[in-house]
C-alpha cells in the first residue's frame, strides 16, 4: 500500500533557527512529490516541486531534497521566521500502472519570535 | 494571474440534504482536482478531471457524490445525501496540461454536516 507519514507531527523552533522537516513514503515508483503549506483556514500554497528525475530545488530560504531509493524528501527552512508559522505538507505522485496522488498528514510548525 | 476561485467559502447543512460546490480553476488550466480534507489530516484526492474528462475518481464515493466540469472549465462537486462523516474542507486545484506541473490551490469550502 502507498503511503506518505510525516514526522514530527508538531514543532516549535525559536527564530533564526535552521530546520529540517521530513517525509517518507512506501513506494520508490514515484513522478514528482510537491511540498505545500496551508495557514489555518487557507487553501495550500505551493512552495517547491520536485521531478523524480531531480535530487533537490531550490527557492528562497527552502531547499527540497529527495532520495527514492531511501523513500525520503527533506524540507530545509534556513533562518526561520515568525512568518514560517503553518502546517508544511509533502505531496507525491505515485505511479504502479497508474497514477495516485497522496498527501502526508503534515508537520504543525510554530516559529517563536 | 487570478487564482483558483470556490465558493460557497463556508456551508452548513442537515444530514440528509444536498449541497453544491463550485471551481473556477486558473485560466488556461486543463486539469482540475477536488480534494477532501478532514480536520487534523491531508487532503484525499475525490476526482481528477483533464479537460471535461475524468482521469482518476477511484477515491469518490459514487453513491452520494458527483462531479462535473462541463466544457472542461468550471467544476461542480455535489453531495447528496449529506451524512455527518462529510464535514471537511472541500479544496479545488489545478495545473497545467500534464502531471509534471505544480497544483495551485483555491480557498476550499468548510463544509459542516449536523
Amino acid at each position: 500500500k502507498q503511503e506518505v507519514t510525516q514526522i514530527p507531527a508538531a514543532l516549535s523552533v525559536p527564530e533564526g533557527e535552521n530546520l529540517v522537516l521530513n517525509c517518507s513514503f512506501t513506494d520508490s515508483a514515484i513522478y514528482n512529490l510537491q511540498w505545500f503549506r496551508q495557514d489555518p483556514g487557507k487553501g495550500l500554497t505551493s512552495l517547491l516541486l520536485i521531478q523524480s528525475s531531480q535530487r533537490e530545488q531550490t527557492s528562497g530560504r527552502l531547499n527540497a531534497s529527495l532520495d527514492k531509493s531511501s523513500g525520503r524528501s527533506t524540507l530545509y527552512i534556513a533562518a526561520s521566521q515568525p512568518g514560517d508559522s503553518a502546517t508544511y505538507l509533502c505531496a507525491v505522485r505515485f505511479y504502479s500502472g497508474t497514477y495516485k496522488y497522496i498527501f502526508g498528514t503534515g508537520t504543525r510548525l510554530k516559529v517563536l519570535a | 494571474e487570478a487564482g483558483v476561485a470556490q465558493s460557497p467559502r463556508y456551508k452548513i447543512i442537515e444530514k440528509r440534504q444536498s449541497v453544491a460546490f463550485w471551481c473556477n480553476p486558473i485560466s488556461g488550466h486543463a486539469t482540475l482536482y477536488w480534494y477532501q480534507q478532514i480536520l487534523g489530516q491531508g487532503p484525499k484526492l475525490l476526482i481528477q478531471f483533464q479537460n471535461n474528462g475524468v482521469v482518476d475518481d477511484s477515491q469518490l464515493p459514487k453513491d452520494r457524490f458527483s462531479a462535473e466540469r462541463l466544457k472542461g472549465v468550471d467544476s461542480t462537486l455535489k453531495i447528496q445525501p449529506a451524512k455527518l462523516e462529510d464535514s471537511a474542507v472541500y479544496l479545488c486545484a489545478s495545473s497545467l496540461e500534464n502531471l509534471a506541473y505544480e497544483q495551485y490551490f483555491g480557498p476550499g469550502t468548510r463544509l459542516t454536516v449536523t
